[in-house]
């Protein structure tokens, strides 16, 4: 159980493009979802969190215009990269849990590699 | 906001020798510990958690220790294998930050033969 998916696994754009990734939770329904990004041997660092229904908070630094949050049922969440740039390319990660509790268990997808060329 | 520290960054340990991460945190209304294991390319995968009112918790070869008083908690392997080589995160919940984890920098672990 628990299952977290992502798509697409890896995806190369030009520049200027957007990219529309998206997280699914397979078995169980996420009240809410984070979306991370992780630059190569560095660790996670939150970009925002989704709540289904709601809009999505995101933390300090990071541009609400230019990562789009939808997080329109439960079970289903996506990031758009607008206007993507080089300097967006790293890896996307995103998690779900059941609840809102502070106890509540993250299960993380399996990620999606950005390439902006 | 929360901040937490990990050590060592990189650790190189003899197969079947015991490893420890350590980690600390800043705000001490946090109340719940996962640690993850990331294999290169790969999802962090969650493998032992604990939660504030618990000083202990045991699974198997893994184990994890948390002291609130010192505001540190540390993830223990035991009989380390090849196989346990990857990149352990820790991750605090401070209470008040809704469901939000902060992650420590992460821990390299090399199980060598």
């Amino acid at each position: 159980g628990a299952v977290v998916s992502q798509h697409p696994s890896r995806v190369i754009c030009k520049s200027g493009t957007s990219v529309k990734i998206e997280c699914r939770s397979l078995d169980f329904q996420a009240t809410t979802m984070f979306w991370y990004r992780q630059f190569p041997k560095k660790s996670l660092m939150l970009m925002a969190t989704s709540n289904e229904g709601s809009k999505a908070t995101y933390e300090q630094g990071v541009e609400k215009d230019k990562f789009l949050i939808n997080h329109a049922s439960l079970t289903l969440s996506t990031l758009t990269v607008t206007s993507a740039h080089p300097e967006d390319s790293s890896f996307y990660i995103c998690s779900a849990s059941q609840g809102q509790t502070d106890t509540d268990t993250q299960y993380f997808g399996p990620g999606t590699r950005l390439t902006v060329l | 906001g929360e901040n937490v520290e990990q050590h060592p960054s990189t650790l190189s340990v003899q197969e079947g020798d015991s490893a420890v991460i350590k980690c600390t945190y800043s705000d001490s209304a946090s109340n719940y510990f996962p640690w993850y294991k990331q294999e290169l390319g790969k999802r962090p995968q969650l493998i032992i958690d604990i939660r504030s009112n618990v000083g202990e918790k045991k699974d198997q070869r893994i184990a994890v220790t948390l002291n609130k008083t010192a505001k540190h908690f540390s993830l223990h392997i035991t009989e380390t294998q090849p196989e346990d080589s990857a990149v352990y995160f820790c991750a605090a919940r401070f209470t008040g930050g809704g469901n939000k984890l902060t992650f420590g920098t992460g821990t390299q672990l090399k199980v060598e033969l």
